[in-house]
């Protein structure tokens, strides 16, 4: 069964502090990977991954995907407290052309 | 620019009763999604449309829930008659085709007492 598998489950770090989130996916016709934030309300869209190796980078927020170690990380550098939220990773495959989200990682940064 | 549209953001109801969840997409969006999302199960997706038309609904618990797209600017999510395992957050997301990232509603957090 195509699933997604996100660790650690929870995170508490210092502002300032680096982290690095991990997905990692079983699927077959594996197509995209995306990373998405949620806050107190809907998640919102952060990165898209498609090809191994390419680092997709927006701020202090960078992401890269391993097709071999079927698995991506989400890096966050000097993480402020707005950073704190569910990161929530999901994969898309061919077969169904849909979804399969992760349960997420919270992430809690403390001043 | 409008976002998904979801109503009502709050919905609690007694056991037994028929719920009705809406949502407008973004317009020019082709795919539309429903997801419920509990802390046991994370986000699951119930059910998606591409072009207004229902691809895969295996997602959609049992025969209680069921999902209309009349048209390219509005679904609903009916659930009848609900239950307390019901209570969840539903989302409603929209995406300009169906493997594309997709843009989230703010949700219905929905109660059944």
């Amino acid at each position: 069964e195509d699933k997604v598998v996100q660790s650690p489950l929870s995170l508490v770090v210092h502002e300032g502090d680096t982290v690095t989130l991990n997905c990692s996916y079983e699927v077959t016709n594996f197509r995209s990977l995306l990373w998405y934030k949620q806050e107190k309300k809907a998640p919102t869209f952060l990165f898209m991954l498609t090809s191994s190796g390419i680092e997709k980078k927006s701020g202090r927020l960078s992401s890269i995907l391993d097709k071999k170690e079927l698995s991506s990380i989400l890096n966050i550098t000097a993480t402020q407290t707005g950073d704190s939220a569910i990161y929530l990773c999901a994969g898309c495959w061919n077969t169904g052309n849909q979804f399969y989200f992760g349960t997420g990682t919270s992430l809690t940064v403390i001043p | 620019d409008a976002g998904v549209i979801q109503s009502p953001r709050h919905e609690v109801t007694e056991m037994g009763q028929e719920v009705t969840l809406r949502c407008k997409p973004i317009s020019g969006h082709n795919s539309l999604f429903w997801y419920r999302q509990t802390m046991m199960r994370g986000l699951e997706l119930l059910i998606y449309f591409n072009n207004n038309v229902p691809i895969d609904d295996s997602g959609m618990p049992e025969d209680r829930f069921s999902a209309k797209m009349p048209n390219a600017s509005f679904s609903t999510l009916k659930i009848q008659p609900s239950e307390p395992r019901d209570s969840a957050v539903y989302f409603c997301a929209s995406s300009s085709q169906v493997n594309q990232p997709q843009h989230f509603g703010d949700g219905t957090r929905l109660s059944i007492l």
